[in-house]
């Protein structure tokens, strides 16, 4: 399967604490996305990190990408009871075009006020 | 408002009763997508669209159809469903296609179907 894996699967922090979860995926990608699903609801898309980059920020978000390892991790600063939900990675592999994007398991994140 | 609309968004049905579950995007956005998501198993691609009329299967695309007459709509039809297509699905829907396409995908809400 070319699914990416998040690690670890749950994680529970206090508000005010940083969560860092990890992708690992197999194949040569095109980019990296990585999105956010609250209970219930669809996908919300955080951040893309193209093949040629190292690191992106949005806001408290920080997304790093070592392609010599093949893995992604996505840092959440100062987390808030908000950020509660699920994290998926999607990989786009480069031999598909972009056209298929492969989402991992998922990591829950709940985040304790 | 810019977004992706599925009806219905629950639906419980018997095996072998045909359904369809409808798709919308307002974004003119060239590139939808159809995605089955199940316990332990994350979100799997069922199919996917490039365009009008361009239509091509993703990694589970055994048991289902697609159509894209037009742009905006996206159905995804059960010819005769089974137990096992039970499960949570989404429709998304991104700007562009190819390589030059790295752009994040807008999901619906999602459809949770039950087969009986």
């Amino acid at each position: 399967s070319q699914q990416g894996e998040e690690d670890p699967q749950a994680l529970s922090i206090q508000e005010g604490e940083n969560a860092t979860m990890n992708c690992s995926y197999k194949t040569s990608i095109n980019n990296l996305q990585w999105y956010r699903q609250n209970s219930g609801r669809g996908l919300v898309h955080l951040i893309l990190i193209r093949s040629n980059e190292r690191e992106k920020h949005s806001g408290r978000l920080r997304v790093t990408l070592d392609t010599s390892k093949k893995s992604s991790s996505l840092l959440i600063t100062a987390s808030r009871a908000a950020d509660t939900a699920s994290y998926f990675c999607a990989t786009a592999p480069y031999q598909t075009g972009a056209n298929n994007l492969f989402f991992g398991t998922g990591t829950r994140l709940t985040v304790i006020p | 408002e810019a977004q992706v609309t599925q009806n219905p968004r629950y639906l419980i049905t018997v095996t072998g009763k045909k359904l369809t579950v409808t798709c919308s995007q307002n974004m003119n956005h060239e590139y939808m997508s159809w995605y089955r998501q199940d316990p332990g198993l994350g979100l799997r691609q069922i199919y996917y669209s490039m365009n009008v009329e361009v239509t091509d299967k993703g990694d589970v695309p055994e048991g289902y159809k697609v159509s894209r007459k037009e742009k905006r709509n996206f159905p995804l039809i059960l010819e005769s469903p089974s137990p096992n297509q039970t499960s949570l699905y989404f429709c998304a829907s991104r700007k562009g296609v190819g390589l030059r396409a790295g752009q994040p995908q807008h999901f619906g809400d999602g459809t949770r179907l039950s087969i009986l």
